[in-house]
């Protein structure tokens, strides 16, 4: 069974750069996660999806930061623009119903 | 949220068990215990969860007080690969399957 994917698996931008994350979950899922963690820190969620329909996002910076699950399937999680303190790890899951399936991240640099 | 703490750090020697303590005393009789751990540079991998009585799977045993409010995750032979971050979560049932990660400990393996 394939994994949850993303990409890219390492970006560099400048403060005030747009930048944008890609996730394909595992096959059937319905729940998708994206999680921000912050070096020497435990993952932190910042939205949940079912299907295509947003179930959490209370802690998405919503003034910079932007994601959309279209056709329910791959998601893109979009800052923009970036702050220094947005350096991070950016890690997608999906669910079915109990455990939670974590992708690789994608580690962002904000210089 | 109920809150869990755990140590920040502990160190075992390979091949010998190790005893991950968790301590949840708010934990509500609708929270299941889940452990994950972090391998370095990896997404979270779930470990195993339970709700009252201990339970075994093929990578660790959780053993749950009486009382719920500690439980325990026991690795019966640590290796150089278990080396890596674990993390000790409650989670509502019914709560929309929603992971509140702690700092987790850090659990170093030497050989």
């Amino acid at each position: 069974e394939a994994g949850v994917a993303q990409s890219p698996r390492y970006k560099i931008i400048e403060k005030r750069q747009s930048v944008a994350f890609w996730c394909n979950p595992i096959s059937g899922h319905a729940t998708l996660y994206w999680y921000q963690q912050i070096l020497g820190q435990g993952p932190k969620l910042l939205i949940q999806f079912q299907n295509n329909g947003v179930v959490d996002d209370s802690q998405l910076p919503k003034d910079r930061f932007s994601a959309e699950r279209l056709k329910g399937v791959d998601s893109t999680l979009k800052i923009q623009p970036a702050k220094l303190e947005d350096s991070a790890v950016y890690l997608c899951a999906s669910s079915t119903d109990s455990e939670q399936y974590f992708g690789p991240g994608t580690r962002l640099t904000v210089t | 949220d109920a809150k869990t703490t755990q140590p920040n750090s502990m160190e075992s020697n390979e091949e010998e068990p190790v005893h991950l303590p968790c301590n949840h005393s708010t934990i509500s009789g609708t929270d299941y215990i889940h452990w994950y751990r972090q391998l370095p540079s990896q997404g979270p991998e779930y470990v195993i969860h339970g709700l009252t009585s201990n339970v075994n799977n093929r990578m660790a045993s959780l053993a749950i007080a009486e009382d719920r409010k500690s439980s325990t995750l026991i690795l019966h032979r640590a290796t150089l690969r278990d080396a890596a971050v674990y993390y000790c979560i409650l989670k509502r049932w019914g709560a929309g399957n929603m992971l509140t990660f702690g700092g987790g400990t850090r659990l170093m393996v030497k050989p």
